[in-house]
Order: structure tokens, then C-alpha cells, then sequence
């Protein structure tokens, strides 16, 4: 099993600001990860596909990159609704993970 | 428009059988599979299996091989996860998924069942 690491659990911003969150897998998965968003009480929604293909209706100030084991989910100015839980998962093996998640929320 | 609707909430007791149920529209039903997520009260996601709705193959994840089924019905465009016989630690939102048949990204997901085992 692929596993998938995302430090910290919290991270503090204010609008505005520039987010910058990090998804660790603990062995290649060259660049089979995508990032998702989930506000409370919704679903999650596809941000990025292969490390960096942007989801369609995904705001640009959204980007992703990465490969290999190390990979970045940058938000380059936050919006109210920008706040939110953030996973990445793994497709690179038949056994689907996720990580554990990264909440951004208000400073 | 591509929507996923999940059949709604249920309450059961520990030990009673259960089946939700995920309907696709919107798009080729039979050419895209469908995964199960588990999503326990303020925890993370938890990839449980798929099946692709044209040959009903399917994959668990061994966490939860033999406690679930998944299945479908291509002729509603449905697919469904049961569960035997339920325990109290199956407590949880349950999401199905859209994914891209070869292994793709989960790119739509239905609103959630919430099971709740008491």
C-alpha cells in the first residue's frame, strides 16, 4: 500500500495570502496524484488530475505540481471560499489512497 | 450534465443487512467505473473498491474485502454497496464516486449516504 503523508494536519491563513500545501508518497507514483477540496458538509470536488492537469471550472489562482514522491497544491491568493479540507490520492497502484488531509482555515 | 445521486440516509441496528444505492445520468453509464469512499464522522476519505458497470468486475480494498459488496444494475444505471450484517464502526458518510475506466481520478461524486449503525 501507497502510503500518502500531508504536513501539517492545520494550516492558518488570511485572505489574501499565498497557500502552499505538500502531499508525500512513500514511494513513487510518478505523477498519478490528484488533489481535491471538501467543504463541510459537501462532497469532495477534483481540483487536479496527474499532479497538474487543472479540473474543469478550477480558478486559476489554483496550481499543482509535482512528481515522483513530493508534490505541491498552491493557492496564489486565498478567497473566503478557498478555506476548506484538502486531500491528495494516489492511482498509481490498484490499491486507491489517500492522504490524511490538510485544513486551511482563517489566522 | 453528469450527476451521481446516492439514496438517502438510513438508521440501523448492529447486525441488520443494508443497501444504498448510487444512480449515474448524464453520461455512458458502462464506461466509466464506479468506487465506493468511506468518510468516518470528522476523519478523511478511505477508498473501499469499484466496479465497472459493463462486466461488474470488481476490486476491494482488502480493509474491506468480506464485509462489503459492491455491485450493479446497468439497466438503471445504478451501482450498490450492502453490507450482511452492520456494525456500529460502519458509522459513516459513504460516497460514490465517478472514475475514468484504466484507474483514472474520481471526477464526480454523488452527495453522500450517511449510515448510521445504533
Amino acid at each position: 500500500e501507497i502510503m500518502l503523508t500531508q504536513s501539517p494536519a492545520t494550516l492558518s491563513f488570511s485572505p489574501g495570502e499565498r497557500a502552499t500545501l505538500s502531499c508525500r508518497a512513500s514511494q513513487s507514483v510518478s505523477s498519478y496524484l490528484a488533489w481535491y477540496q471538501q467543504k463541510p458538509g459537501q462532497a469532495p470536488r477534483l481540483l487536479f488530475s496527474d499532479a497538474s492537469n487543472r479540473a474543469t471550472g478550477i480558478p486559476a489562482r489554483f496550481s499543482g505540481s509535482g512528481s515522483g514522491t513530493d508534490f505541491t497544491l498552491t493557492i496564489s491568493s486565498l478567497e473566503p471560499e478557498d478555506f476548506a479540507v484538502y486531500y491528495c490520492q494516489q492511482r498509481s497502484n490498484w490499491l486507491l489512497t489517500f492522504g490524511p488531509g490538510t485544513k486551511v482555515d482563517f489566522k | 450534465e453528469v450527476q451521481l445521486v446516492q439514496s438517502g440516509a438510513e438508521v440501523k441496528k448492529p447486525g441488520e443487512s443494508l443497501r444504498i444505492s448510487c444512480q449515474g445520468s448524464g453520461y455512458s453509464f458502462t464506461s466509466y467505473w464506479i468506487s465506493w469512499v468511506r468518510q468516518k464522522p470528522g476523519k478523511g476519505l478511505e477508498w473501499m473498491g469499484r466496479i465497472d458497470p459493463d462486466d461488474s468486475y470488481t476490486n476491494y480494498n482488502p480493509s474491506f474485502q468480506g464485509h462489503v459488496t459492491i455491485s450493479t444494475d446497468k439497466s438503471i444505471r445504478s451501482a450498490f454497496l450492502q453490507w450482511s450484517s452492520l456494525k456500529a464502526s460502519d458509522t459513516a458518510m459513504y460516497y460514490c464516486a465517478r472514475q475514468q475506466a484504466g484507474n483514472g481520478d474520481f471526477d464526480y461524486w454523488g452527495q453522500g449516504t450517511l449510515v448510521t449503525v445504533s
